[in-house]
């Protein structure tokens, strides 16, 4: 199975600050990697879909960049309804598999 | 639009079976790949199974392998998870999800169900 893994695990941020997570798959996986946003009480939330592209109603401060094994998303002017935890997940494999998930609260 | 209602959840006790359903509506059914994902009690996600759209094709993570089963019944329009020999740190919340397009060249979980609730105690 393809191994995901988040760096950090969890980070304290400002509103307006820029906010970096990694995710790195333990083999190729082209440009196959998600991004999800969850928050307390609610279905998880795709973000961002083949490494780079903005889901359907997501704000433009969401970005996500990678190929291969090494992946980027970037959340540039942080906001209120930012402060979650977030996930990679990669699809390149019918397994399909998470990162363990980066929790990103107020500093 | 995209609906995805799952039913099922609950208390069981160790050892029990539980069978978790998700009612789809809003798109082509039998197009689609769908899946369960669950969060333990202060874990992360954990993807458990997806299955195609036609249903001849599906996989399950290794950690629940031999004990959940998906399947689907493209003529009600509904995805299935069975769970047997449940354990403690089988509790959390389960999601259907709605997995990718069959051909197409990216997937991902677009659509999640509401969640439910599955307490093995």
């Amino acid at each position: 199975d393809i191994h995901m893994t988040q760096s950090p695990l969890s980070l304290s941020a400002s509103v307006g600050d820029r906010v970096t997570i990694t995710c790195r798959a333990s083999q190729s996986i082209k440009s196959n990697l998600n991004w999800y946003q969850c928050r307390p009480g609610k279905a998880p939330q795709l973000l961002i879909f083949d490494s780079s592209s903005l889901n359907d109603g997501v704000p433009s401060r969401f970005r996500g960049s990678g190929s291969g094994t090494d992946f980027t998303l970037t959340i540039t002017g942080l906001q209120r309804d930012d402060f979650a935890t977030y996930y990679c997940q990669q699809s390149y494999s019918v397994v399909r598999t998470f990162g363990q998930g980066t929790r990103v609260d107020v500093k | 639009q995209v609906n995805l209602v799952a039913s099922g959840g609950g208390l069981v006790k160790p050892g029990e079976s539980l069978r978790l359903s998700c009612a789809a509506s809003g798109f082509t059914f039998i197009d689609y790949y769908m899946g369960w994902i669950r969060q333990a009690p202060g874990k992360g996600l954990q993807w458990l199974a997806s299955i195609s759209g036609t249903g001849a094709y599906s996989r399950t993570a290794d950690s629940v392998e031999g004990r959940f089963t998906i399947s689907r019944d493209n003529g009600r329009k509904t995805v299935y998870l069975d769970m047997d020999s449940l354990t403690v740190e089988d509790s959390g919340i389960y999601w259907c999800a709605r997995d990718g397009q069959s051909g197409a060249s990216y997937a991902a979980f677009a659509y999640w169900g509401q969640g439910i609730l599955v307490t093995v105690s």
